[in-house]
This record gives C-alpha cells, structure tokens and sequence, in this order.
C-alpha cells in the first residue's frame, strides 16, 4: 500500500502568516495517463471533510485562493497564504493513483 | 446542488449486521463513481471502498474485504453500503463521497459497535 506521511503533525499559525503542509508518499503518485492523483482536503471542526484542491494543484469551486496546492512526483505541499480564522482545522492529503486508496495522518492547523 | 444524505447507522453488536444508505442528488450520479470512507472517533480518515458508475468495478480495503459489500441503485441514485460481521474496530463515522477523487461528501452516519 502507498503510505501517505503528513507533516507536521500539529501547525500553530498567527493570524494572517503563511502556513505550509508537506505530504510525502512511499512511491510516485504518477497515474498511467500521466495525471499525478494527489488531492487535499479539509475538515473543520464538527464537519464533513471538504475537498480542496484535486490533480495536485486544482482548487475547487468556492475555495479561497489563499490555498495552493503544489508538488509532483512523492512530495507535495499544500500552502495558505494568509491563515485567516476560519482555517482552523485537520488537513489531509489523500492518493488517489494506487489501490487501495490511502489517506495521511492529517496536519491540524490551529490559531497561536 | 450536490447532496448526499447518509442513513442507517446505530448500535449494533459484534458479529451483527447494518446496511448504510446514500442518497444523491444534483449531480448525475449514473456517471460518477462512488465512495465510502469512514473515520474512528478522534482518529484520521480511512478509505472504505469505491464503486464505479457502472457497478462492474469495485475496490475494498482489506480490513473489510469479505465483510463490507457496497452497491448501487442507478435508478433510486443511492448508494448501499452492507457491513456484515462487525467488529468493534468498525466504529465509526461512515462518509459518502461522490467521484474517485472524492469531490462531495455527505454529513456522515455513525456506526457504534459494542456489546
């Protein structure tokens, strides 16, 4: 199985400052049509899971774009640019090339 | 809008049997795969199984395969998920979400197995 690692584990950000997830995966995420499957969600608290960003680097609709999303290959980063409060919350990063599809840990992204 | 309501969740003991249910609609769910993915109280996610548009293609994790059996009404757009031979270790929020990469997801039925 692919095994997802998220890191860090917990991410104290101030309001406004940048914030950086890295997720690294245990072999390339390089599907055979050449699409790297790498998707970010994320999860406030008391709520569903929302996707973000999908392929890597595409935002979905209504997603601030403060959120990017780079990477290729087995390394990605998910960035905002500005925390703003309603970020609050746990980040996964998600493979969706190899089966069984796997999740990282989550990064939980809280207010200093 | 895209909407997915799960149901059927509850308590249920080890070795018992439960049958989730997701309904879809604003989007056409005859042509997207779809997924379930569940998440252990306090702990991360854990993809369950996807199933395609079609039905004629279907993956699970190995900690529910020969246990968990998903399927799908093209024609009622839900989607089923049967879990026979609980374990205490299935307990948890069971998500519904549309498209392999997991697009929308529904609210989320919780499955609490114990004696």
């Amino acid at each position: 199985d692919v095994v997802m690692t998220q890191s860090p584990l917990s991410l104290p950000v101030t309001l406004g400052q940048p914030a950086s997830i890295s997720c690294r995966s245990s072999q390339s995420l390089v599907y055979n049509d050449g699409i790297t499957y790498l998707i970010w969600f994320q999860q406030r608290p008391g709520q569903s899971p929302r996707r973000l960003i999908y392929t890597v680097s595409n935002r979905d609709s209504g997603v601030p774009d403060r959120f990017s999303g780079t990477g290729s290959g087995t390394n990605f980063t998910l960035k905002i640019s500005r925390v703003e409060a309603e970020d609050v919350g746990i980040y996964y990063c998600m493979q969706g090339t190899h089966w069984p599809l796997t999740f990282g840990g989550g990064t939980k992204v809280e207010i200093k | 809008e895209v909407q997915l309501l799960e149901s059927g969740g509850g308590l249920v003991q080890p070795g018992g049997s439960l049958r989730l249910s997701c309904a879809a609609s604003g989007f056409i769910f005859t042509t997207y795969a779809m997924n379930w993915v569940r998440q252990a109280p306090g702990k991360g996610l854990e993809w369950v199984t996807t199933i395609s548009s079609s039905g004629g293609s279907i993956y699970y994790a190995d900690s529910v395969k020969g246990r968990f059996t998903v399927s799908r009404d093209n024609s009622q757009n839900i989607l089923y998920l049967q879990m026979n031979s609980l374990r205490v270790d299935d307990t948890a929020v069971y998500y519904c979400a549309s498209e392999y990469q997991a697009a929308y997801w529904g609210q989320g039925t919780l499955v609490t197995v114990s004696s």
